[in-house]
């Protein structure tokens, strides 16, 4: 499979824990995007890596979310401290650096559920 | 103003009919616009772009885009009941490297 892959799925924690979400982009893609989706709303970005250097962090985002993407090639996106209202699916797209399309492909994304 | 902006439905079409969504977007600027479909509980699978005003056509689907009224469409032709989904609008921002999503059009195509 040469999609996009998250992992994991799903994830269910306690309020106040730390969560950690892994993405893992097509292969040569450049561009790795962070996003989140809660019910009937379409995805809100969150941070966008060019290679490993991180170019936008959404001002939308809490200093809780971190995300790193340190070779180059995956990418990781933390929560710590999570809250109710961090429950979403958060999902991951990369892109291949092209002057002629900016396509992004999806993964199939983490449901995040904080009791 | 929203950015992006998309009736949410649902539209209802039979089988068979064309069935029209739009979307109008509020940055001059951008060049480039993407159509998702979103089934429930899966992730958004792209379906098509446009970067130049008029239409495009990929099999049963056609973009259609008008940047002086910042207005995007997308028709589906010989609608399928495997078409009911949500369909996601998003304008590629030029300045920031990123997409800005609507909220979505959910179709019901009935059989």
């Amino acid at each position: 499979d040469t999609g996009v892959s998250q992992n994991p799925r799903h994830k269910i924690t306690k309020r106040g824990q730390n969560v950690t979400f892994r993405c893992d982009p097509i292969s040569e893609h450049n561009r790795l995007y962070w996003y989140r989706q809660t019910l009937g709303q379409g995805p809100e970005f969150l941070t966008y890596f060019q290679n490993e250097a991180q170019l936008e962090k959404s001002r939308l985002l809490s200093d809780r979310f971190s995300a790193e993407r340190p070779k180059g090639s995956f990418s990781t996106l933390e929560i710590q401290r999570t809250e109710q209202g961090d429950s979403a699916m958060y999902l991951c797209a990369s892109s291949p650096e092209l002057e002629s399309t900016n396509e992004q492909f999806f993964g199939p994304g983490t449901r995040l559920t904080v009791l | 103003q929203k950015e992006v902006e998309q009736n949410s439905g649902p539209l209802s079409v039979p089988e068979g009919a064309i069935a029209s969504l739009n979307c109008t977007y509020s940055d001059r600027g951008s060049q480039s616009f993407f159509w998702y479909r979103q089934y429930s509980g899966k992730s958004p699978e792209l379906i098509m772009f446009i970067y130049s005003n008029g239409d495009k056509e990929d099999g049963r689907f056609t973009a259609q885009l008008n940047k002086a009224s910042q207005y995007v469409s997308l028709l589906i032709r010989d609608s399928q009941p495997s078409d009911s989904a949500t369909y996601l609008c998003a304008p590629w921002m030029d300045s920031s490297y990123k997409l800005i999503f609507g909220s979505g059009t959910r179709l019901l195509v009935r059989p």
